[in-house]
């Protein structure tokens, strides 16, 4: 089974901190994405990328970079935290069309 | 840009009866991939069922069922014998190559009432 793991599942932090968001998946996908999930907002893609070293913005990326250095890892950051960043953080992660996309667990992210 | 509504914000069933939850979506694509994903509280993303556009025959897995009707951009799931465990926020959602970030609806929550 793929596994796609997020390192962390609840995460307090304080605006204006540099937040990182690690997902790794275990089975060579070439394509991993960030969603934040919001109450009545659904979820909302950050940024997502195809292989190792590209990236590409979603309908939602201000205040965010991402880090793709190796295909198995893919890093959320936040540059300088705020309170309307407290969310949750999904990472996902897909080969082929043929496959469903696998999530993470989630990480629940407190900006205080 | 692809959309997709939710307008059922929350919806309940009792127990052994059927629901269905109701899912439109905008795009100007002739090919492209439809999927059903449900949250319990544990807040996995489950794949419930999925749907290429290019395939008249509705998806079938076990209790669960879509409604795919293309013309009318319409995509909902109809769940048979609900039981307990199908308590949980259920998202529609939209790609346009299966491999491409989810348009993801704002969801429904389903309660099941024993």
């Amino acid at each position: 089974d793929v596994k796609v793991t997020q390192s962390s599942r609840y995460l307090v932090k304080r605006t204006g901190e540099k937040v990182f968001l690690e997902c790794v998946q275990d089975m060579d996908h070439e394509n991993m994405f960030w969603y934040r999930q919001d109450p009545g907002l659904g979820l909302r893609l950050i940024y997502f990328s195809y292989d190792v070293k590209m990236k590409e913005k979603g309908d939602i990326p201000e205040g965010y970079s991402v880090s793709r250095e190796k295909k198995e890892r893919f890093s959320l950051i936040l540059e300088s935290a705020s309170t309307n960043q407290t969310s949750m953080y999904l990472c996902a992660s897909i080969d082929r069309p043929s496959q469903p996309q696998h999530f993470g667990d989630g990480t629940r992210l407190s900006i205080l | 840009a692809q959309t997709v509504t939710q307008s059922q914000p929350e919806m309940s069933v009792q127990e052994a009866e059927t629901v269905t939850l109701s899912c439109t979506y905008d795009t100007s694509e002739s090919d492209y991939y439809l999927f059903w994903y449900k949250q319990p509280p544990s807040r996995q993303m489950i794949l419930v069922i999925r749907q290429e556009a290019y395939k008249q025959q509705n998806a079938t897995e076990n209790r669960f069922s879509v409604n795919f009707q293309k013309a009318a951009k319409s995509f909902s799931l109809k769940i048979s014998d609900s039981q307990l465990g199908d308590a949980a926020m259920y998202f529609c959602a939209y790609s346009h190559s299966g491999n491409t970030p989810l348009v993801f609806g704002k969801g429904t929550r389903l309660s099941v009432i024993a």
